[in-house]
């Protein structure tokens, strides 16, 4: 298996610009995570989807950042208009349903993630 | 809410000392306990688990117990190689219904040296 597919791996930017950060989580996992690591606050988790549904967003820092997952194999992170406090190191993961008891399986694989550097 | 602690880093140490980093928790009921390792420039991966108090989860030499009495869940190896230079996090996974939510500690650098 490929693992956790995110793109780019590194993105400069200037200030005010849009930018989007792609994944593409490990198939047959339902479900899909994004989180932001930073030194000064370390890993936060930002959003997450199940079966392509946003769950939960109460992470989602403010208005400037969005969500997406069009389909299973597919996600965005948008942030617009971008600004120097984003900089970051994002990352995008996936977890599944054990079969049969219905309850996610608690290990999330994660991709190598995005470096964000907004000037 | 739950939380994670872990002890501050960084941690340096010798090839093949002996390696302890700490990690007590706190939660409402019985999480999983869990130990991610990030190697530069890469996302986190999971090194061991352990899901009811007294369980030991290990993986590549590292060990850990599930000690409910003491909530702790702290990381040892016997002796560390320069390969194992690394971010280690500790977390803890709890939820009722679909979801388990993951909390995370802040991390813990280890750098071993020649």
């Amino acid at each position: 298996d490929a693992g956790v597919i995110q793109s780019p791996r590194h993105e400069v930017t200037e200030m005010g610009q849009e930018v989007t950060l792609r994944c593409k989580p490990i198939s047959g996992h339902d479900y899909l995570f994004w989180y932001r690591q930073t030194m000064m606050r370390g890993l936060e988790l930002l959003i997450y989807f199940n079966n392509n549904v946003p769950i939960d967003d109460s992470g989602m820092p403010e208005d400037r950042f969005s969500a997406k997952m069009p389909n299973a194999s597919f996600s965005t992170l948008k942030i617009q208009p971008s600004e120097p406090r984003d900089s970051a190191v994002y990352f995008c993961a996936s977890s599944f349903r054990t079969s049969g008891s219905g309850r996610p399986t608690d290990t999330q694989y994660f991709g190598p993630g995005t470096r964000l550097t907004v000037l | 809410g739950n939380s994670v602690t872990q002890m501050e880093g960084p941690v340096t140490l010798s090839e093949e000392a002996f390696l302890t980093i700490n990690c007590t928790y706190t939660a409402t009921g019985y999480p999983s306990l869990f130990w991610y390792v990030q190697y530069p420039g890469e996302g986190l991966q999971l090194l061991l688990k352990a899901t009811k108090a007294d369980d030991k989860g290990s993986n590549k030499g590292f060990e850990a117990t599930y000690r409910k009495e003491t909530t702790s869940f702290h990381l040892e190896k016997g002796s560390v190689q320069v390969s194992d230079s690394a971010v280690y996090f500790c977390a803890l996974s709890e939820g009722s219904g679909g979801y388990q939510k993951v909390t995370f500690g802040t991390g813990t650098k280890l750098q071993v040296i020649p």
